[in-house]
């Protein structure tokens, strides 16, 4: 059971717009959200983090936000670049330190 | 000051053969997490170490899976009679420690296919 989902395989945008990428969970239990990048044949790397207790947090053009009531969060990027494009997964941290990983969105800047 | 490194990058085996997968954590990170990724999924979680010892072994699939972590540093992930199944690409990842912000680091993964 997919307890942390990203529904769209996929995303186009142009360079320059605004690429938002959307993730839900079902376990209320989850207390730490993360987005990750994925450059074919490497490993995800953390891209930014929010807290339960927050609503968004920002860093450069990175933004995340947490909706808990509708168990959705969602990641902008403003203003998208080439170099965005990649893989990106949600991921959701489980009280005792299990992560777990939604299917992932593959972001495609064009330029 | 190298990342996470894993070995070997890409694991050929026929089906019912044994396989060992190593990792290669950051220096002083104390947690060490081993994931599976199939095609089309996110990474799944198998196991994780804090120190030495196994402290969630929730996610391994079943007992032909084992792992180690002898000295508290590098960890093996052992797959017996391997299956079609079990090819994915088995990332690992480290962390400085058990803390909500302290970040999971992850190696480029082994791809591992079974015939």
């Amino acid at each position: 059971d997919q307890q942390v989902k990203q529904n769209s395989p996929s995303l186009s945008v142009q360079e320059g717009r605004i690429s938002i990428l959307n993730c839900d969970y079902t376990n209320s239990m989850f207390d730490y959200f993360l987005w990750y990048k994925k450059y074919p044949a490497e490993g995800p790397t953390f891209l930014i983090s929010i807290s339960s207790i927050k609503d968004k947090n920002e860093d450069g053009r990175f933004t995340v936000f947490l909706n808990k009531s509708a168990k959705h969060l969602s990641l902008h990027i403003v203003p998208s670049q080439p170099g965005d494009s990649a893989v990106y997964f949600c991921a959701a941290n489980f009280p005792g330190n299990q992560f777990y990983f939604g299917t992932g969105t593959s972001l495609t800047v064009i330029p | 000051g190298a990342g996470v490194s894993q070995t070997p990058s890409n694991k050929v085996t026929e089906k019912g053969k044994y396989v060992e997968l190593r990792c290669d954590p950051i220096s002083g990170h104390t947690a060490l997490y081993w994931y599976r990724q199939s095609l089309g999924q996110g990474p799944e979680f198998l196991i994780y170490f804090q120190g030495t010892g196994a402290a969630d072994d929730s996610g391994l699939p079943n007992d032909r899976f084992f792992a180690v972590r002898p000295e508290g540093s590098v960890s093996t992930l052992k797959i017996q009679r391997t299956e079609r199944g079990d090819s994915a690409v088995y990332l690992c990842a480290s962390r400085l420690g058990l803390g909500l912000t302290d970040t999971q680091y992850f190696g480029p993964g082994t791809r591992l296919t079974v015939l």
